[in-house]
């Protein structure tokens, strides 16, 4: 399994941008790397993914480092809503089944 | 309803009885999975299923635990001789295939074992 090391907490303020770092220097060449984001007493929610190339859509940006052992999501401006535990997971198939291993993610807080 | 849905809500339930966690995956997704978050732990993934089959049960935490899905929709998590450590949220998440990675999940399924 490909491991991945984000930092446990991070804070910042309402209306600025945010970037998420995630280290995942074991990944494969297959695998895409996914975030999610967990709010207070929900599911978790897909954010974004991509395998090399940088990604935008309408709640973040991923940007992926060249040779892939990391990235960083992009929030930005951060919202109050934005505050939420962010996991990036590396999706990988193993036996024709994909799975998604969920580690303990990045608490983000967001000051008023 | 659009999204995953799942009951009951919250279940509270005393040592050593049977609990069943109902999963209503979005109509049309083929696949769906059944993770567990443990109190300020992250999510521990259970089982998958492709369809009505399961072909991979490891992940379950013990033979207590057991899941079935029927029709290809509807999922049902049950827990036999529930013990305190079962308690934790329980995640049901679907995918219109099962190879991609965008996972829809519902609310979850509260269980507390007194």
């Amino acid at each position: 399994d490909a491991k991945t090391t984000q930092p446990n907490s991070m804070e910042s303020n309402e209306e600025e941008p945010v970037h998420l770092p995630c280290n995942h220097s074991t990944i494969s060449g297959t695998d895409y790397i996914h975030w999610y984001r967990q709010l207070p007493s929900q599911g978790p929610e897909y954010v974004i993914h991509g395998l090399t190339s940088n990604v935008n859509n309408r709640m973040a940006s991923l940007a992926i480092a060249e040779d892939r052992k990391s990235s960083t999501l992009i929030l930005h401006r951060a919202t109050l809503r934005d505050a939420a535990v962010y996991y990036c997971i590396p999706y990988y198939i193993i036996q024709g089944a994909q799975k998604l291993v969920f580690g303990q993610g990045t608490r983000l807080t967001i000051n008023p | 309803g659009a999204g995953v849905s799942q009951s009951p809500s919250n279940k509270v339930t005393e040592k050593g009885k049977d609990v069943e966690l109902r999963c209503d995956p979005i109509s049309g997704h083929t696949a769906l999975y059944w993770y567990r978050q443990s109190l300020g732990q992250g999510l521990e993934f259970l089982i998958y299923f492709q369809g009505n089959s399961a072909p991979d049960k490891s992940g379950l935490p013990s033979d207590r635990f057991s899941a079935e899905r029927t029709g290809g929709s509807v999922s049902t998590l049950t827990i036999q001789r529930t013990q305190q450590e079962d308690s934790a949220v329980y995640l049901c998440a679907s995918s219109l295939h099962l190879n991609t990675g965008e996972l829809f999940f519902g609310e979850g399924s509260r269980l507390t074992v007194l």
